[in-house]
């Protein structure tokens, strides 16, 4: 069965710093791929997507992602994140009609 | 351009009574996924409709819960005698179209947030 884990739960960063959210997907082929952000009381937004092609996609609000097909990862990464950065985020993976999520990364942006 | 639209915003139910939740998907789509976030939980999968037609209930409760996408107006979610274990945001979804060549990209809406007193 296909599944999403995000096994960070919660994450901590001081505003500048970097940031990797980690997402490990289990499907046989190389699916779909997603990341969402969710402000709170909010519904999701798109931040990037990977279908095919190059493998390190570039999305908005400065976030990128790689996908690594041997480790079965789709990394979310920022080289500097700003407070309003502070949200949680969802990895998805996509298959014949189903979005799988992951249970959720909180972001907690120290000033 | 309306996004998908989502209403009510917030319901309050108290035990055994009805939720219906009305989802208006983005002009043109024609399918639509119920998704339901319990506090500290991701999203879960409920179901997934086109118009008409219930393509995808795999995760929806086996009683109580019903969906459906008629050929006007909005999908709406029901939710009968309700419990408190119900009380959760309920985000609905839709996509122009799905399968093989779909860009597989979910719009979502605000969610509703149902309270069961």
């Amino acid at each position: 069965a296909q599944s999403v884990t995000q096994p960070d739960i919660h994450i901590t960063v001081s505003e500048g710093a970097s940031l990797e959210l980690r997402c490990n997907y289990s499907y046989g082929a190389t699916p779909y791929l997603f990341w969402y952000v969710q402000s709170p009381g909010q519904g999701l937004q798109l931040l990037l997507k990977y279908f095919s092609g190059d493998t390190l996609v570039q999305g908005i609000k400065g976030f990128e992602a790689e996908f690594k097909r041997s480790q079965s990862s789709f990394n979310l990464r920022k080289p500097s994140v700003h407070w309003s950065d502070a949200a949680e985020y969802f990895c998805a993976v996509y298959n014949f009609n189903k979005f799988y999520f992951g249970s959720g990364t909180k972001l907690n942006v120290k000033p | 351009n309306a996004g998908v639209m989502q209403n009510p915003r917030h319901l309050v139910r108290r035990r055994g009574q009805e939720a219906r939740l009305r989802c208006s998907p983005v002009k043109g789509h024609s399918h639509v996924y119920w998704y339901r976030q319990l506090p500290e939980e991701g999203l879960k999968f409920m179901v997934y409709l086109q118009k008409e037609n219930i393509i995808d209930e795999s995760g929806m409760p086996k009683e109580r819960f019903s969906a459906e996408f008629p050929k006007e107006g909005p999908s709406i979610l029901r939710i009968q005698q309700v419990v408190r274990g119900d009380s959760a945001a309920y985000f609905c979804a839709s996509s122009p179209r799905s399968g093989q060549g779909s860009t597989g990209e979910l719009f979502f809406g605000e969610g509703s947030r149902l309270t069961v007193l």
